[in-house]
């Protein structure tokens, strides 16, 4: 079975802080990896994602995450956050063995200005 | 291109009832996921349809069952409601291939929010 852990449940940064949620998952096999994020009262939106090929994977609103294959992580990366990224942000998973994409629980991101 | 959209946004039931929602998917998407999302759980996943049937199913009691139609729109269905069941309800579409291969990436509608009191 395949299963996605974000440790950082609440993170709570100074506009132009940098930040880094972390994700890893559980699955021995081919990965597809996800980052989405879901703002105060808007649907859930994706941010990037990894299918295969360079492991650096840039996505909208200037972030980034890496692929570590050796460590199973797929963690969240941006230089400097904006009052307005404050948000959910959600890893998910989805692989050969199971089309239906597993989510982690979550990482609450409240941005001071 | 119009995004997936969900009736009603909000909703109230009581104990006991049941309660029926709805979404359209993307133009083209034809298959439809269903995910209840509380801030405990996070995201699980409920079932999937594609080509009116059920593909795929989560670890759900069997008081929450879903169709779609033949236009892709999909229904979910709650019987006997609970207090648990509270929760924001998404649905999501993805393409599929022409010969139901399966594309990873979701499209994910607004939400319903239940409310069971």
């Amino acid at each position: 079975a395949q299963s996605v852990s974000q440790h950082n449940h609440h993170v709570i940064l100074s506009e132009a802080a940098s930040l880094e949620l972390g994700c890893n998952y559980s699955y021995g096999g081919t990965v597809n990896l996800f980052w989405y994020v879901q703002y105060p009262g808007q649907h859930l939106q994706l941010l990037l994602k990894y299918f295969s090929g360079d492991p650096l994977v840039k996505g909208i609103k200037g972030f980034e995450a890496e692929f570590i294959k050796s460590k199973f992580s797929f963690n969240l990366r941006k230089p400097s956050v904006q009052w307005s990224d404050t948000a959910e942000y959600f890893c998910a998973l989805a692989s050969g063995g199971s089309y239906i994409p597993t989510f982690g629980r979550g990482t609450s991101l409240i941005v001071h200005p | 291109k119009a995004g997936v959209t969900q009736t009603p946004r909000y909703l109230i039931k009581t104990r006991g009832q049941q309660v029926t929602l709805s979404c359209s998917p993307i133009s083209g998407h034809r298959s439809v996921s269903w995910y209840q999302q509380t801030p405990g759980q996070g995201l699980q996943f409920l079932f999937e349809y594609f080509s009116e049937t059920q593909r795929n199913k989560g670890n759900f009691p069997g008081r929450f069952s879903g169709r779609q139609f033949s236009n892709s729109r999909s229904e979910m269905n709650v019987s006997t409601l609970e207090l648990g069941d509270s929760a924001l309800y998404l649905c999501a579409s993805s393409l599929r291939g022409t010969s139901g291969e399966p594309y990873y990436e979701q499209y994910f509608g607004p939400g319903t929010r239940l409310t069971v009191t």
